[in-house]
């Protein structure tokens, strides 16, 4: 049982275009991260949201905590071949992550 | 650079071999982990430490043991390896920092049973 759905899985795009990736569950966590995974290399964190409904901005990129801090989202605007990788959720209890299956980004020049 | 390195870095063995593989942390760490991680399922947790001698099991426990006599090293064997258990391999230790609290994960192990 994935306790984090992320969504989708797989997406391939084009330069220059908007994406968005989800991650859900139905637990609450007190924080919640986002990582990104190169080839042949563990995952490295992005960012954190601890408040509900926080709203993290990394360059072109928008990290947003639900409400009820249950699930987030990662925008990417004007996505660049740069960004191409595994986006990872995971949420935060007591000193361990409890992992999303992976959003595999690649986007297209 | 959080100063994790593992070893070994690929392997491949047999069914029914027993296999350890090593992380080594330099900068001591409390709370180290061992993951494993396989497509359409992210990372899952396997053990984890939260001392020296001190460990618990995550959810995908079954068939791993670990251990930690000293801080800077959390060993992971597989006691008799299965092909279920070809994966790659992730030790990690967890810091708290300005931004609240993160782990910082090795390179990586790629292991392969046949």
């Amino acid at each position: 049982t994935q306790l984090l759905e992320q969504s989708p899985q797989f997406l391939s795009i084009q330069e220059g275009e908007n994406l968005t990736v989800y991650c859900n569950s139905s637990s609450v966590f007190s924080s919640l991260q986002w990582y990104r995974q190169e080839p042949g290399e563990g995952p490295v964190l992005l960012v954190t949201v601890v408040t509900g409904g926080e709203v993290k901005k990394l360059k072109r990129l928008t990290f947003q905590f639900g409400d009820a801090r249950k699930d987030s989202s990662l925008h990417i605007t004007a996505a660049q071949p740069g960004d191409t990788g595994l986006y990872l959720c995971a949420g935060v209890r007591a000193q361990k992550l409890v992992f999303g299956q992976g959003t595999r980004l690649t986007i297209n020049p | 650079d959080a100063g994790i390195t593992q070893s070994p870095r690929h392997k491949v063995t047999e069914t029914g071999t027993p296999v350890t593989l090593r992380c080594h942390q330099t900068e001591n760490h409390r709370y180290m982990y061992w993951y494993r991680q396989d497509p359409g399922h992210g990372l899952r947790l396997i053990h984890y430490s939260y001392g020296v001698k001190d460990t618990d099991k995550g959810e995908v426990s079954d068939g791993y043991s670990v251990s930690r006599s000293k801080t800077e090293d959390f060993l992971l064997t597989l006691e008799s390896a299965t092909s279920s258990q070809t994966s790659v391999y992730f030790c990690a230790i967890s810091e708290s920092t300005s931004g609240g609290y993160e782990q910082f994960f090795g390179p990586g192990t790629r292991l392969t049973v046949l």
